[in-house]
Parts: structure tokens; C-alpha cells; sequence
């Protein structure tokens, strides 16, 4: 089954822990990227990847790492997680130039 | 800038009825696709319909079909026979195909009742 795959779903953290999220995409997708959804502003491009070892910002960037070092896998690394990190993250795949977007489940990340 | 607008922020609709939900967007590229996604409580996202900007036809996925109106840069949703199921987060998307990006509005909250 074509699918993007995150874990965890719920996370809470204490402010400064590092903590990673990860996804993986069993479609050989080339771009993968990472969103954050806030109540009254959408979805959000935090990170994007268009290949192994391409990687580049989005529109929030700030507070966050990412890696792409083998094509199905694209983690997120929060290094000292804040409050205002408190939010839902999705990540997502597709094919370059290709119009469909696979989404992940969703982690919903609280920092305490 | 591109950026999309969904100018309603909640919407709700009887069983059975008809609701169209709004968007708009702005972008100087030729070359792009607009979406619908739904999100139910469950925080999947689920692809609802799409519309590549060179077809002048409406894009229709059985009860869901939009109004694409490239001149105005509008893409509205209609969801006909509404059903419970249908209670949802909508958002509109778009994506160029010079970069890739999907860019998503900030969402319509649909209620569905009985």
C-alpha cells in the first residue's frame, strides 16, 4: 500500500529536549517536505527536500533541522524544542512535477 | 507573492443540501494545480478533487465538483447531497509546477447536520 508513515502520533516534551519525528514514503517520491498547522493558519511549509541530500527552507523554518540521507526517509529534529513549537506536523511526498501530494497521519507535538 | 484565501472560516449545511465553499488565489505562474483537501477529526488529509490550471473543464469527483474561474483566480468547492460525513476541515491548495510548493489557505471548518 502506497503510503507516508509518521511516528510518533502524540508527543509531549519538556522546552529544550531534542526530540525527532519521522517519516518515511515507500512511493520512491523525490520531494518531501514538512508542514505545521495552526488553528486560523493552514498548513505551513516548515522544510522541503527535491533529493538525496537536497534539502532547503520553507516559509518557518526556524527551530527546526532536517536530513535527507536515503530517498524514503525525511526526519524532522526539533534540537531544543520551545513552546511556540506546540503544534500539529504533517509531512508529506510526491513526485517532481507531479500534482498529488501524499500526506503522513500527523504528529501532534506539545512542549511543556 | 502566491497565496491562497478561504474567506470563510466556518460554514454548516443541513443533510442532503448544497454548500459551496470559497477560494482564491493569487500567482503570476502559468503553470499550476489547485486542490481540495478535506481533514476530518480523525487529522487525515484526504485529497478531495484537483484541477490543473490549462484544463478550461470543472474538475467533478462524484459529489464534489469546483468552479474553476481562471481570470478571477477563483476555485470553489460544491458538495451536493451533503452527508454527515462530510463534516470537516476544507482546505484549498495550490501548487506551481515551477517549485513544487503546495501553498494551502487557511481552511473552512464544515458542519454537516442532521
Amino acid at each position: 500500500e502506497a503510503q507516508v508513515t509518521q511516528n510518533p502520533r502524540y508527543l509531549i516534551t519538556v522546552t529544550g529536549k531534542k526530540l525527532t519525528v519521522t517519516c518515511s514514503q515507500n512511493m520512491n517520491h523525490e520531494y518531501m517536505s514538512w508542514y505545521r498547522q495552526d488553528p486560523g493558519l493552514g498548513l505551513r511549509q516548515i522544510y522541503y527536500s527535491m533529493n538525496v541530500e537536497v534539502t532547503d527552507k520553507g516559509d518557518v523554518p526556524e527551530g527546526y533541522k532536517v536530513s535527507r540521507k536515503e530517498k524514503r526517509n525525511f526526519p524532522l529534529i526539533l534540537e531544543s524544542p520551545s513552546p511556540n513549537q506546540t503544534s500539529l506536523y504533517f509531512c508529506a511526498s510526491h513526485e517532481l512535477g507531479a500534482s498529488e501530494a501524499f500526506f503522513g497521519q500527523g504528529t501532534r507535538l506539545t512542549v511543556v | 507573492a502566491q497565496t491562497v484565501t478561504q474567506s470563510q472560516p466556518e460554514m454548516s449545511v443541513q443533510e442532503a443540501e448544497t454548500v459551496t465553499l470559497s477560494c482564491t488565489y493569487d500567482t503570476s505562474e502559468s503553470n499550476y494545480y489547485l486542490f481540495w483537501y478535506k481533514q476530518p477529526p480523525s487529522r487525515q488529509m484526504i485529497l478531495v478533487i484537483r484541477q490543473e490550471a490549462y484544463k478550461q473543464q470543472n474538475a467533478t469527483e462524484n459529489r464534489f465538483s469546483v468552479n474553476f474561474q481562471k481570470a478571477a483566480k477563483s476555485f470553489s468547492l460544491k458538495i451536493s447531497d451533503s452527508q454527515l460525513g462530510d463534516t470537516a476541515m476544507y482546505f484549498c491548495a495550490f501548487m506551481t509546477g515551477n517549485t513544487d510548493k503546495l501553498i494551502f489557505g487557511t481552511g473552512t471548518r464544515l458542519q454537516v447536520f442532521p
